[in-house]
């Protein structure tokens, strides 16, 4: 059974880097699927912040894609989200998420982790 | 960006009632949108796929409709377990997005 779990600070200083990563087990994440990030708050609702295949190619939504890098280490099956110059604004609930290839919908999620921008 | 209007907002309904939900895109997104239930403090888990395909698992009093910009979400016989928060997304282009969502609350 594929399981997906956040791990990272629940608070973060403004301007500081927001760093989480997701642990996946049950599942190979060499497997061809895709491996992503979505957040929810309550002034915008759910976001698809980005994702990212096995092999490094990525999709970053142009809204934070100056601030972002998304990774993935395949001896460790996890996957890694790091969001830089932080503000309020990015007080939200992290969702991992993953999604097959192609023209598919999210189909596993973690069970997201909260995370506070506050000095 | 592509826009997902949902309505209502809010639906109060009652256990065995039938409920629609509709959700408009600001474009069209072909066949290519997802609902998703999410109960409070709970991951999002997605219901249909390509606007019809119902999940394994998932009952069959769900279903899915619609293509282009108009697409709907139907309960046919509300349960207790289906009271909750619906959202719809488009993954037909770059920046995937959601509806605002639909609560479904018990009337």
């Amino acid at each position: 059974q594929v399981q997906l779990q956040e791990s990272g600070p629940g608070l973060v200083k403004p301007s500081d880097t927001l760093s989480l990563t997701c642990a996946v087990s049950g599942y190979s994440i060499s497997s061809g699927s895709w491996w992503g990030w979505i957040r929810q708050s309550p002034g915008k609702g759910l976001e698809w912040i980005g994702y990212i295949e096995y092999s490094g190619a990525t999709y970053y939504t142009a809204s934070l894609k100056s601030r972002l890098t998304m990774s993935v280490d395949t001896s460790k099956n996890h996957f890694s989200l790091k969001l830089n110059s932080v503000t309020a604004l990015d007080t939200a609930v992290y969702y991992c998420v993953k999604k097959e290839a192609g023209w598919f919908a999210f189909d596993m999620w973690g069970q997201g982790t909260m995370v506070t921008v506050s000095s | 960006d592509i826009h997902m209007t949902q309505s209502p907002s809010t639906l109060s309904a009652s256990v065995g009632d039938r409920v629609t939900i509709t959700c408009r895109a600001s474009q069209s997104v072909k066949s290519w949108l997802a609902w998703y239930q999410q109960k409070p403090g709970k991951a999002p888990k997605v219901l249909i796929q390509k606007a019809t395909t119902l999940e394994s698992g998932v009952p069959s009093r769900f279903s899915g409709s619609g293509s282009g910009t108009d697409f709907t979400l139907t309960i046919s016989s509300l349960q207790p377990d289906d009271f909750a928060t619906y959202y719809c997304q488009q993954y037909e282009d770059y920046p995937l997005t959601f509806g605002g969502g639909t609560k479904v609350e018990i009337k």
